[in-house]
């Protein structure tokens, strides 16, 4: 059964903290791992596909790895704005499986 | 650009009344889904259509209907609804099999209450 945990559930930063989430995966071989923001309110916003062990994506403030087993999001010198929870979610790799998605980090970042 | 339309924002309903979701995406995409949101239990599925005239389970399908009404559109019916069903529902779709993968791409929410 694929499966994703992200850790950690929630993060408390002060504005220009530097930090990671972490998104673990179990998949029957991996077709895509997506990153998604949701704020209050809102659907999810997509942000990141990676498709292959050791590509990474940038995208303003963050930045998103994958290895063979967890997938990191990296924001540095964050902005009360990027203040969101962030879902992890993986696809595998077998006719059109839909996405499973993790619980979800809740970063929040204090002015 | 409206992306994926859901309707309505908020409902109330009383235990046992019947509603439909309604979902429209103006992408060409052929995948369409309707997921759950629940407090600690994160974004579950419940049903999809892989391509217009085709409909699948997905994690929680009990108390659930759904309509692909076409490419465009994709309902989701509660017959008899339940405190449990009280949730966010978010619909989404997705272009399947092209270079950009399988991103989806999500609505705003529609938020149910069951009382």
């Amino acid at each position: 059964e694929d499966q994703v945990t992200q850790s950690p559930e929630a993060l408390r930063l002060q504005e220009g903290e530097s930090s990671s989430l972490n998104c673990s995966y179990t998949v029957s071989g991996l077709r895509g791992l997506f990153w998604y923001r949701q704020d209050p309110g809102k659907g999810p916003e997509f942000l990141f596909t990676l498709y292959s062990a050791g590509e990474e994506k940038e995208k303003e403030r963050l930045k998103a790895t994958l290895t063979k087993k967890e997938s990191f999001l990296h924001i540095t010198a964050p902005k009360p704005e990027d203040s969101a929870t962030y879902l992890c979610a993986v696809q595998a790799n077998s006719g059109n499986t839909p996405l499973v998605f993790g619980k979800g980090t809740r970063l929040s970042v204090i002015a | 650009n409206a992306g994926v339309t859901q309707t309505p924002k908020f409902q109330v309903l009383k235990t046992g009344q019947s509603m439909t979701l309604q979902c429209a995406q103006d992408m060409n995409h052929n995948s369409m889904y309707w997921y759950r949101q629940d407090p600690g239990m994160g974004l579950r599925l419940i049903y999809y259509s892989a391509s217009e005239g085709t409909t699948d389970k997905g994690e929680v399908p009990n108390g659930y209907n759904v309509s692909r009404l076409n490419k465009r559109e994709f309902s989701l019916r509660l017959e008899s609804a339940a405190p449990s069903q009280t949730s966010v529902y978010f619909c989404a779709s997705s272009a399947t099999g092209t270079s950009s993968g399988n991103t989806i791409y999500f609505g705003e929410g529609s938020w149910l209450t069951v009382v």
